[in-house]
């Protein structure tokens, strides 16, 4: 079955760049979404169709693709941004696929 | 705007069928292309797709649980009902319902709070 692939952390220090990556062999051909979740609190929608972001989504948060690996970039980390990302995608049949998630550190 | 709210049983014992409802309003599952799926977390696990109904009754379910699982809607309702058969205690989680935007793959963008489901004898 499709699957993706996210490293389980990530930590950077306030005002630096974070790049939480998702890898996967059928992204070259499907979009990629990612959400933002914090504790306690239901998943919230950040990035879709790789790279477009919601409105009210602040503009340090911007997505990419590149073969079969999407990357979530936040420039400029603030403390808040600290939380779990979950990268998903779906397959031919339309099937939905989360990634294992990255828990983001703010130092 | 767009809500969505979970409702169900707190804790189900081992064996169980679990029913859970999603409730909700701001968009119509009549309405092309839009859907409602259900994702679930075990406490402290990753996020983990269940099921998708579509505005059209056409329905998508996670290949691992798709014989325990049956996705319905009620369009005049505006519901979604899951169930899930033969409950476990690794099926403990908190279960989300979410709206998914019409048109392209499928993804949410809209999620209910969530409702978490034990299941223990």
């Amino acid at each position: 079955s499709y699957e993706l692939t996210q490293p389980p952390s990530v930590s950077v220090s306030p005002g630096q760049t974070a790049r939480i990556t998702c890898s996967g062999d059928a992204l070259p051909k499907q979009y990629a979404y990612w959400y933002q979740q914090k504790p306690g609190q239901a998943p919230v929608l950040v990035i879709y169709k790789d790279s477009e972001r919601p409105s009210g989504i602040p503009e340090r948060f911007s997505g990419s693709s590149s073969g079969t690996t999407v990357t979530l970039t936040i420039s400029g980390v603030q403390a808040e941004d600290e939380a779990d990302y979950y990268c998903q995608s779906a397959d031919s049949s339309g099937t939905v696929v989360f990634g294992g998630g990255t828990k983001l550190t703010v130092l | 705007q767009i809500t969505l709210k979970e409702s169900g049983p707190t804790l189900v014992k081992p064996t169980q069928t679990l029913t859970l409802t999603c409730t909700f309003s701001g968009f119509s599952l009549s309405t092309s292309g839009v859907g409602v799926g259900w994702i679930r977390q075990p406490p402290g696990k990753a996020l983990e797709w269940l099921a998708l109904i579509y505005w059209n009754d056409d329905k998508r379910y996670s290949p691992s649980l798709k014989s325990r699982l049956t996705i319905t809607k009620d369009t005049s309702k505006n519901q979604v009902v899951l169930t899930m058969t033969n409950m476990d205690p690794v099926d403990t989680a908190t279960y989300y319902c979410a709206h998914r935007r019409n048109g392209g793959n499928p993804y949410f963008d809209y999620w209910g709070q969530g409702t978490l489901v034990t299941v223990s004898s």
